[in-house]
Parts: structure tokens; sequence; C-alpha cells
């Protein structure tokens, strides 16, 4: 399994962009990057995926490096609701399940 | 559209009783996921059915844990006889399905304590 690097936590002031990184070095050409997030009290929430190019929607943006070796996370303005743990998850096979890491756990300060 | 239902979302029991945790998914999801994070540790998959079909129960801790998905639609995860390192967290996911393209589409969870 590609193997990923997060840092333990971060901090971000409210209404600040928050860029959070990911070194997946071993993964491989068809792996998906996956990100997911988990709130307080809640199951893990689906972020945003992508292979080669950046990716947009409404909640964050994913840049993935050129060599797919690391990617970044990046909500554009924090809010308190996006304080949590951030999961970056690389989708080994189509058929093999997520398999979770330790995450970035994400504090957002008034 | 109705997300993934779990349910209880709290259940506390003692050490040799069981559980019968029920998992609802997203209708029309063919793949349903159950995962569990014990206390201080990762989210650990447990196993995943299509339809009705376990596709991968290599997570599954012991025998002490059954689980089902009896028509391809809700699943339930029995625990029998509980043990204290069974308490934790027990989700639920589904995703329309396999692939790289697909999100999983988590429930809020059970909590199990084991007394």
């Amino acid at each position: 399994d590609a193997k990923t690097t997060q840092p333990n936590s971060m901090e971000s002031n409210e209404e600040e962009p928050v860029h959070l990184p990911c070194n997946h070095s071993t993964i491989s050409g068809t792996d998906y990057i996956h990100w997911y997030r988990q709130l307080p009290s809640q199951g893990p929430e689906y972020v945003i995926h992508g292979l080669t190019s950046n990716v947009n929607n409404r909640m964050a943006s994913l840049a993935i490096a050129e060599d797919r070796k690391s990617s970044t996370l990046i909500l554009h303005r924090a809010t308190l609701r996006d304080a949590a743990v951030y999961y970056c998850i690389p989708k080994v096979s189509g058929n093999t399940p997520l398999v979770f890491g330790k995450g970035t756990r994400l504090s957002v300060i008034a | 559209e109705a997300g993934v239902t779990q349910f209880p979302s709290h259940s506390v029991i003692e050490k040799g009783q069981t559980v019968t945790l029920r998992c609802d998914p997203i209708s029309g999801h063919d793949n349903l996921y159950w995962y569990r994070r014990v206390m201080g540790k990762e989210i650990k998959f447990l196993l995943h059915f299509v339809k009705e079909s376990k596709q991968d129960e290599s997570g599954m801790p012991n025998n002490r844990f059954l689980a089902e998905r009896t028509g391809g639609t809700y699943s339930t995860l029995k625990v029998q006889p509980a043990e204290l390192e069974d308490s934790g967290v027990y989700f639920c996911a589904s995703s329309l399905r396999q692939g790289w393209n697909y999100g999983y589409t988590f429930g809020s969870g059970t909590r199990l304590t084991v007394v």
C-alpha cells in the first residue's frame, strides 16, 4: 500500500486559507488521491479526490504535484466548522477499501 | 438523498453479552463497508459487502464478529460475546460503485462501550 505522511496537527485563523500537505512518495501511477475529514463526533466525510490535475469543488481544492509524490488540500477560507481531522488516502486499486492513517488535526481559531 | 444511517448511536453492554449494530446504506449503493476506531487508534477497515456477498473480510478481528447483509440492503454486525477490547466507534459506509473514482458516504457511527 502507498504510505502517506501528514503533519500531526495544524492551526489556522478563521477566514484565512489553509494548506494541508500530504506526502505520498510511494504512490503508483493509477492511485487516486482521496481526502476525507472527520468532524468531532461524526463519521468521516468525503472532501475531494483527484489523479493528476488540480481539482476544485465547493468544499476545497486539491493541488497535486507534477510528480504525484505529494498533494495539498486547500481550504480557501477556514471556518470554525472546518476544525476536523483531515485524512489523505491514496486509493490503491478499484477494489481495495480506503485505508485511514493518522491524519492531520486542524484547529481553527476565531 | 438520505445518508447512511446507523443505530443505535450508543450502546453500553457488559462483557460476555451480545450486541447487534445495524447500518442502512444509501439506497442503491451496492457497496457497504464496516470500519471501527478503538480508543487512541486509527480507523480500521473490517469488511466489505458487494450486495449481499462478502467481498473482503480481511479486517474482521476474530470469529466473535459476524456481519450479514441479507437481501443486499441493510447490514448488521453482531459481536458475541463482547469483550472489553471491542469498545470503540463502529462506522458503516456505502458507495455506489467500487473504483478509484467513487467516494464513500459514512454514517455517524455507533459508539460501543463494553464494561
